[in-house]
């Protein structure tokens, strides 16, 4: 079975640059997250959704980051304008939620070494 | 909020010995996951086992198993038989039974020699 699958592996731009980096969750799972991973602060959650709805963004870092999710196969997280300090892998990971709540593991994919120049 | 503690920044081992990775946690949570994920250098992350807070019995996943102590808040991984394949950062993380956050700690670098 193909795992999450992100896109690009790695990205490497200049600061001011729009960044967009996509993800294709795990077919079935409807439970989508966004981390990001540093040295400095290791691995934070940015934001998730649930059947495609935003639950909870209260990690993403400021007004520059923005994450959608169209549909249940493919979201985007979009850094506008990127900064330094921005540099990061970024990973996401899907899951599948039941309905009573109870939560199954997380599957990641290989996430995106993001540089800005 | 809920936090977790690594307080081993790099360990390493003799192939073919067993090591033993610490986890501490603090939540107020009565249900909760536990989980190990493993960082090799290639950079995926892993899901190595998973621990659900009211069985009492420690997980084990092969030539891994842990030791939930929950009174202690404690949560460590120990491999048996190491193997070079093993070496890789080793995060522990803790998550509410009906909640989707997943909380991290800093890591622990294994590092498995020959």
């Amino acid at each position: 079975d193909a795992g999450v699958i992100q896109s690009p592996r790695h990205e490497v731009t200049e600061m001011g640059q729009e960044v967009t980096l996509r993800c294709k969750p795990i077919s079935g799972h409807n439970s989508l997250f966004w981390y990001r991973q540093t040295m400095m602060r290791g691995l934070e959650l940015l934001i998730y959704f649930n059947n495609n709805v935003p639950i909870d963004d209260s990690g993403m870092p400021e007004d520059r980051f923005s994450a959608k999710m169209p549909n249940a196969s493919f979201s985007t997280l979009k850094i506008q304008p990127s900064e330094p300090r921005d540099s990061a892998v970024y990973f996401c990971a899907s899951s599948f939620s039941r309905t009573d709540y109870s939560n199954q593991p997380q599957h990641f994919g290989d996430g995106t070494r993001l540089s800005i120049l | 909020a809920q936090t977790v503690t690594q307080s081993q920044p790099e360990m390493s081992v003799q192939e073919a010995e067993t090591v033993t990775l610490s986890c501490t946690y603090d939540t107020s949570e009565s249900n909760y996951y536990l989980f190990w994920y493993k960082q090799p250098p290639s950079r995926q992350m892993i899901l190595v086992i998973r621990q659900e807070a009211y069985k009492q019995q420690n997980a084990t996943e092969n030539r891994f198993s842990v030791n939930f102590q929950k009174a202690a808040k404690s949560f460590s991984l120990k491999i048996s038989d190491s193997q070079l394949g093993d070496t890789a950062m080793y995060f522990c993380a803790f998550m509410m039974k009906y909640g989707n956050k997943l909380v991290f700690g800093a890591g622990t670098i294994l590092r498995v020699k020959s």
